[in-house]
Formats: structure tokens, sequence, C-alpha cells
């Protein structure tokens, strides 16, 4: 089982949708989770980081964590087109590294 | 907010010679710098951490000769390709520990 596991995708929704983006994880451990995106060219930028079991909304983003099922989500409500991008799940493991295990990650596309 | 800045945001070089990117955290101290490669329409793979005043440590199967990194200060972290070919061409991101994790704009390294 891979540290980080992502659907590859690709996902495709209407504008105006609900994008709906999944990450499982292995190390039961891991405190922190983050979800970036990343415009093709461009490095990665921070949507959303979550540390505690539920939900954190951040605009039409929201993050879901649980950490018993070893899984986070992101859900984009009112998808935009300026949306399409592909999306990495992180994670930060616990013990002493302070290093990010990144996954795959998922091309969204936002159709007009 | 916390702003990484990395330079040449693009680079063309000849077969064996090296390349010098640089990392700096502008606005926070980071005691902890990363650096990733890219392929194209694959994932970021980290290649080294690096801690200032330490030597870097590097990922299973990246050539610490190769690519040579120094992390001098708490606000400069800089990766060099030595000896460049063109396999190492590639899209090199670092990123900078500070309360969160965040990224430079990348360095499009292409070898000729």
């Amino acid at each position: 089982q891979k540290e980080v596991e992502q659907n590859s995708g690709p996902l495709s929704v209407p504008e105006g949708a609900i994008a709906s983006l999944n990450c499982t994880y292995s190390d039961r451990g891991s405190q922190s989770f983050f979800w970036y995106r990343q415009y093709s060219g461009k490095s990665p930028e921070l949507i959303m980081s979550i540390y505690s079991n539920g939900d954190k909304e951040d605009g039409r983003f929201t993050a879901q964590l649980n950490k018993a099922s070893q899984y986070v989500s992101l859900l984009i409500r009112d998808s935009q087109p300026s949306d399409s991008a592909t999306y990495l799940c992180a994670v930060k493991r616990q013990g002493g590294s302070e290093k990010l295990v990144f996954g795959k990650g998922m091309k969204l596309t936002v159709n007009p | 907010g916390a702003v990484v800045s990395q330079h040449p945001s693009r680079v063309i070089c000849k077969s064996g010679t090296s390349v010098k990117i640089e990392c700096r955290s502008l606005d926070f101290q980071a005691t902890t710098m990363f650096w990733y490669r890219q392929f194209p329409k694959q994932s970021l793979m980290l290649m080294a951490t690096s801690n200032e005043g330490s030597k870097a440590t590097y990922e299973q199967g990246v050539e610490k000769d190769k690519f040579l990194i120094n992390h001098a200060s708490l606000t400069l972290s800089t990766l060099t390709v030595t000896s460049a070919h063109p396999e190492d061409s590639s899209f090199y991101i670092c990123s900078a520990r500070g309360r969160g994790y965040t990224f430079g704009s990348g360095t499009r390294l292409t070898v000729v």
C-alpha cells in the first residue's frame, strides 16, 4: 500500500457542480494533512490544511478528515473553470521528520 | 504571508556544466527546506531535506554528489546540479518549512 493514495482521475465536472477529491494514507499516526493545487507548469500552492477530525471550511473549499478511516477529502463547491488544475494531497507523518509525503495528484477539469 | 523566492525560473545549460538554483524565504526563517523534482505529468519527488547548518538528507536513489545542497542560513538554500546531463532536465521546486510549507515558484532546467 502506498503511503498516500489518490485516485489518479482525471475528474471532470460541469461549472457550478461540487468536485470531490479523496485521499487515503497508511500511517495511522499522521498528524497534518494538506491539499495543494498545481496549475500546469507552476509550483503547488496551498489550498487547505487540516489537523483534527471533522470539517474545515474556507470559502468554496471544505477539507474533511477522518483519522479512524485514514482518509482526507477536499470538496470544491460551485466549481469554476479556474479550479481546473491538479490537486495534490500531502501528509506529514508522525515522528521527527518534517517532510511531506505526496499523493500522485488528481487532475480536475471544470467545464464551462 | 510566507513567501519563498526561487531563482532562476528557467535555465538552459550545456551538458557537462553545473547549474545553481537558489531558494530564499523572504519573510520568515526556515530551519528546514526541501528540494523536489517533477517530471511532466508526474507528482513531486522529494530529493532531499536540508537543515540550516547541517548536511542535507537525501532520499534513496538521489546522488548526493550530483545534487549538491547547501543551507548556509535560515533564509537561503541552494541546489547545484553538477555535470548536468539531458536526463536531468526537469522542474525543480523548493519548499520551506515555516508555520506551514511554502513552495518556491520552481525552476525549469533544460540540459542540451
